[in-house]
């Protein structure tokens, strides 16, 4: 099936720190989210973007919807501990209107206190 | 409070051994989907219902059923478990249009099969 490519598959940072992720994929999407899975609970949504282009800010982070929408990156500043957890972008494909939506793989971060 | 409940939250069962996993939104939301997480491979649907009476495959739907009799409900069901559909279960659901209104997701199934 379709497949988003998400990377890094984790990170081990410094508390301060910024950090950046990103998906790719060969296929268009009309909307791309992003959500982050806290240690034995589900996922939650962070940013949604639904424009080519589209630059949103949720407190210390920031996510864009790639001009060519094949892609997307998620920012988070000055990190803290509580960003501990796992981020996963999310897509739906571009003339549709279904019910499928592609998760990438994760991205697993880790901060240092 | 506004919630995705799953049960249960934790199921060791055997080869073969018919079950059930649960699921009820109460937020009137028509659309409800089931994925399972494996490390490495994120969150994969199985299947998902537009509205009562609607349910569609998702890209891993081999080895499981899924009925929405009702709005509130969605069970998953695995009819003969194998070894290779232990993982982590997550229902969630959406009021309407996936692309417009996110999901709301539940606090996950961990399903083991010996």
């Amino acid at each position: 099936g379709q497949q988003l490519n998400q990377s890094p598959q984790s990170m081990f940072i410094q508390e301060g720190e910024d950090v950046s992720m990103n998906c790719t994929s060969s296929s268009i999407f009309n909307t791309w989210l992003w959500y982050k899975q806290d240690p034995g609970e589900g996922p939650v949504l962070l940013i949604a973007l639904y424009k080519a282009g589209e630059l949103t800010s949720n407190g210390r982070l920031t996510a864009q919807f790639g001009i060519t929408r094949k892609d997307s990156f998620l920012n988070i500043s000055a990190s803290i501990p509580s960003d501990v957890g796992i981020y996963f972008c999310a897509g739906q494909l571009g003339r549709s209107n279904t019910g499928k939506l592609i998760f990438g793989q994760g991205t697993t971060l880790q901060v240092k206190p | 409070e506004a919630q995705v409940t799953q049960n249960p939250r934790y199921l060791i069962t055997v080869t073969g051994k018919k079950l059930t996993v649960t699921c009820s939104q109460n937020m009137n939301h028509e659309y409800m989907s089931w994925y399972r997480q494996d490390p490495g491979l994120g969150l994969r649907q199985i299947y998902y219902s537009m509205n009562v009476e609607v349910t569609d495959k998702g890209d891993v739907p081999e080895g499981y059923k899924v009925s929405r009799k009702e709005k509130r409900n969605f069970p998953l069901i695995l009819e003969s478990p194998s070894p290779n559909q232990t993982s982590l279960y997550f229902c969630a659901s959406s009021p309407g249009i996936l692309a417009r209104t996110p999901l709301h997701f539940g606090n996950g199934t961990r399903l083991t099969v010996t």
